[in-house]
C-alpha cells in the first residue's frame, strides 16, 4: 500500500532560520507528491506539488524535489517568518480508475518565534 | 479564484443523531472526496465519489457513512448514528477529471468541525 512518513513535531526555529522538514514515501505505481499546509484554525491548503521526477515544487520561498531514487520530498525553506508557523502535511496519490486518493503524513508542526 | 465552501462550520450533535454535511465543490470539477482529521491526527481519506457513484472507499467509511450529489452543485456525508468517535474536522475537495492537466490536484474546503456528545 502507500504511505508518507515525515519528522516528527514540533519544529520551533528562530525567524530567519533554514527549515527542512524530511518526507518519505512508499508507493505503488508512479505517485504524485505534495506539501499541504495548515494554519491554526484553518483548512488545508495546497503549498506545492510535483508529479514526475527530479521536478522542484516551490511556492512562497518553500521548495521540495521529488527524489524518485530515495523516495523522498523533503520541504525546506531558506528564510522562515513568524508567519509561517502551521502544520505541514506531506501527501502522495496515486490516479487510479476510482480517482486519486491521497495519502497524508502525520504533519509536522512549525513553531517560528522571533 | 474558484473554491470549495462547506457548511456548516461547526456542528455539535448527540450521539446518535444522523447529521448532514455539506460541501460545493469547484464547479468544472468532477471528482469528489471526503476527508476526515481527528484532533491531533492525520488526515485519513473516507471517500471518493464520481459519476454519481462512489469510487473508492476507505474501511472508516463504513454502513453508518453516505454520500450523495442531490443536484448539481452540492455533495454531502451524512452520518447515520453519530458516535463519540466521530467527532473530527471533515473535509470536502474536488478535484479535475481524469486525463485533465492539473488532475492530480485536490482543492480542500476549510472543514466542519463535528463534535458528538
Amino acid at each position: 500500500g502507500n504511505s508518507v512518513t515525515q519528522m516528527e513535531g514540533p519544529v520551533t526555529l528562530s525567524e530567519e532560520a533554514f527549515l527542512t522538514i524530511n518526507c518519505t514515501y512508499t508507493a505503488t505505481g508512479y505517485p504524485s507528491l505534495f506539501w499541504y499546509v495548515q494554519y491554526p484554525g484553518e483548512g488545508l491548503q495546497l503549498l506545492l506539488k510535483a508529479t514526475k521526477a527530479d521536478d522542484k515544487g516551490s511556492n512562497k520561498g518553500f521548495e521540495a524535489t521529488y527524489r524518485k531514487e530515495t523516495t523522498s520530498f523533503h520541504l525546506e525553506k531558506g528564510s522562515v517568518q513568524v508567519s509561517d508557523s502551521a502544520v505541514y502535511f506531506c501527501a502522495l496519490s496515486v490516479i487510479t480508475g476510482g480517482g486519486n486518493k491521497l495519502t497524508f503524513g502525520t504533519g509536522t508542526q512549525l513553531k517560528v518565534e522571533l | 479564484e474558484p473554491e470549495v465552501t462547506q457548511t456548516p462550520s461547526h456542528q455539535v450533535t448527540q450521539m446518535g443523531q444522523e447529521v448532514i454535511l455539506r460541501c460545493v465543490p469547484i464547479s468544472n470539477h468532477l471528482y469528489f472526496y471526503w476527508y476526515r482529521q481527528i484532533l491531533g491526527q492525520k488526515v485519513e481519506f473516507l471517500v471518493s465519489f464520481y459519476n454519481n457513484e462512489i469510487s473508492e472507499k476507505s474501511e472508516i467509511f463504513d454502513d453508518q457513512f453516505s454520500v450523495e450529489r442531490p443536484d448539481g452543485s452540492n455533495f454531502t456525508l451524512k452520518i447515520r448514528s453519530t458516535k463519540l468517535e466521530d467527532s473530527a474536522m471533515y473535509f470536502c475537495a474536488s478535484s479535475l477529471p481524469l486525463g485533465t492537466s492539473g488532475q492530480e490536484t485536490q482543492y480542500f474546503g476549510p472543514g466542519t468541525r463535528l463534535l458528538v456528545l
